[in-house]
């Protein structure tokens, strides 16, 4: 079946300029992750979704970060200014249940070079 | 700040020889640890969900265990092949399961055939 898809799968941009990345998650899979990995480092916490609403967002760095799951499927992680410093790879996972006890499934990530 | 630690950082092993390495986590409020192995250029792939003090899960030759009391988990590989080369990832969640997953920063293990 269908994994965890994201695009996507490279994007480069200016310093300054906006970007959208897009998780499309396991079909009926209600909880979806959002985490960031920069080089030598795991997956840091970004923001947690149940359904449409974001149950954690303790992980989002500062107000250019911002991620939205309107209809309790596709989510978007939105950078604002992008700086050079948010360069990483940004992960998406889905899971089947609201705890963070059920397994994870990840997608092939979004590498964002910011020049 | 959750810490969450993994040692060593890498690994070299020959074909054949049994590995092990280290997850060690806040004891404290805990709820569940994973064990994720990250090949290079794959998504990473869930191996164990461990929830319970002397948990012990198994999946072909690799095997985890947890201890919650002291924070700790073990990760063994059995008679390693080159396949097995990846990065290796535990995180941990607290109390209620709703909160954030902290990875640690993994181990990169390196099956020389």
């Amino acid at each position: 079946g269908a994994g965890v898809s994201q695009t996507p799968s490279n994007k480069v941009t200016e310093k300054g300029k906006y970007v959208e990345l897009r998780c499309d998650p396991i079909s009926g899979h209600t909880a979806l992750y959002w985490y960031r990995q920069s080089l030598g480092q795991g997956p840091e916490f970004l923001i947690y979704f149940q359904g449409t609403g974001a149950a954690d967002d303790s992980g989002l760095p500062n107000d250019r970060f911002f991620a939205v799951r309107p209809e309790g499927s596709v989510s978007t992680l939105k950078i604002q200014r992008t700086e050079r410093g948010d360069s990483a790879v940004y992960l998406c996972a889905s899971s089947s249940g609201p705890v963070s006890s059920y397994e994870q499934y990840f997608g092939p990530g979004t590498r964002l070079t910011v020049t | 700040i959750l810490n969450v630690e993994q040692s060593p950082q890498s690994l070299h092993v020959q074909e054949g020889d049994s590995t092990n390495f280290t997850c060690s986590f806040p004891s404290s409020n805990f709820y569940a640890l994973h064990w994720y192995r990250w090949e290079t250029a794959k998504s990473p792939e869930a191996l164990f969900v461990m929830t319970l003090n002397g948990d012990e899960k198994k999946k072909g030759r690799i095997s985890a265990t947890l201890n919650t009391k002291e924070g700790y988990s073990y990760l063994y590989i059995k008679g390693s092949q080159p396949e097995d080369s990846a990065t290796y990832l535990c995180a941990f969640s607290g109390s209620g399961g709703y909160q954030k997953v902290t990875f640690g920063t993994g181990t990169k293990l390196q099956v020389i055939p």
